[in-house]
């Protein structure tokens, strides 16, 4: 299957500091790529919708300044956590869509650990 | 909109022993169905799609799973696990679109001990 990469798998930050996380996928071109969030044994929840070139997709309660999404290439999107609080503290996981709107398949990255001080 | 029952949070079993994951999903529109499993503080793993076609489809690391439309059910079976089958299992469903997202179950987590 097809490679997505995330880094970093995790980051310690104080509170009020902001951090990016990178989700690349190294052998396709991802028009669209998605970030979720996953508590403690909890399932994922998915957070925005990022398509190339264009604006980010937010769900429902999701802060968009809060979670800024960039996706500035076809094979690179960010998610940056901004003014980041302990309450942001979480799995944030990544994956990118199989190209060519092929079924729907998503690849997943490794997942970053986001612990805010 | 769809969504996705896992009845089982935990499930325990015997190394080299058979297991089934429950999976029901709800949607008013043609689907696809997916299993994924996520080992710990890692991302998750595609183990097995249904799209179309035949309704037994099967996986990697021995893993199928049988889509029942009737009973709107896509258990995953494994006729003998190994202690490495130790994971959370996630079931997902999205419309049958390419374009549409991927609605998760809440996971079930399989124990498997000697």
């Amino acid at each position: 299957g097809a490679v997505v990469s995330q880094h970093p798998s995790r980051v310690i930050c104080k509170s009020g500091t902001s951090v990016k996380i990178e989700c690349r996928s190294l052998d396709f071109q991802a028009t669209t790529m998605f970030w979720y969030r996953q508590f403690p044994k909890q399932s994922l929840m998915l957070m925005a919708t990022s398509n190339e070139g264009s604006k980010a997709t937010y769900e429902q309660g999701v802060e968009k300044d809060k979670f800024l999404i960039n996706h500035a290439s076809l094979t690179l999107s960010t998610l940056t956590v901004t003014s980041a609080h302990p309450e942001d503290s979480s799995f944030y996981i990544c994956s990118a869509r199989e190209p060519f709107g092929a079924k729907n398949i998503q690849y997943f990255g490794a997942g970053t650990r986001l612990s805010v001080l | 909109a769809q969504s996705v029952t896992q009845l089982d949070s935990q499930v325990p079993v015997f190394e080299e022993a058979p297991v089934e994951l429950r999976c029901n999903y709800s949607s008013s529109v043609s689907v696809y169905l997916f299993w994924y499993v996520q080992y710990p503080n890692q991302g998750l793993q595609l183990l097995l799609k249904y799209l179309s076609g035949s309704t037994l489809v099967k996986g990697i690391n021995g893993f199928e799973a049988e889509f029942n439309k009737s009973q709107t059910s896509f258990h995953l079976r494994k006729p003998s696990v190994h202690i490495s089958d130790t994971a959370e299992y996630f079931c997902a469903v999205s419309e049958d679109s390419g374009y549409s997202t991927l609605t998760f179950g809440k996971g079930t987590m399989l124990l498997v001990s000697p």
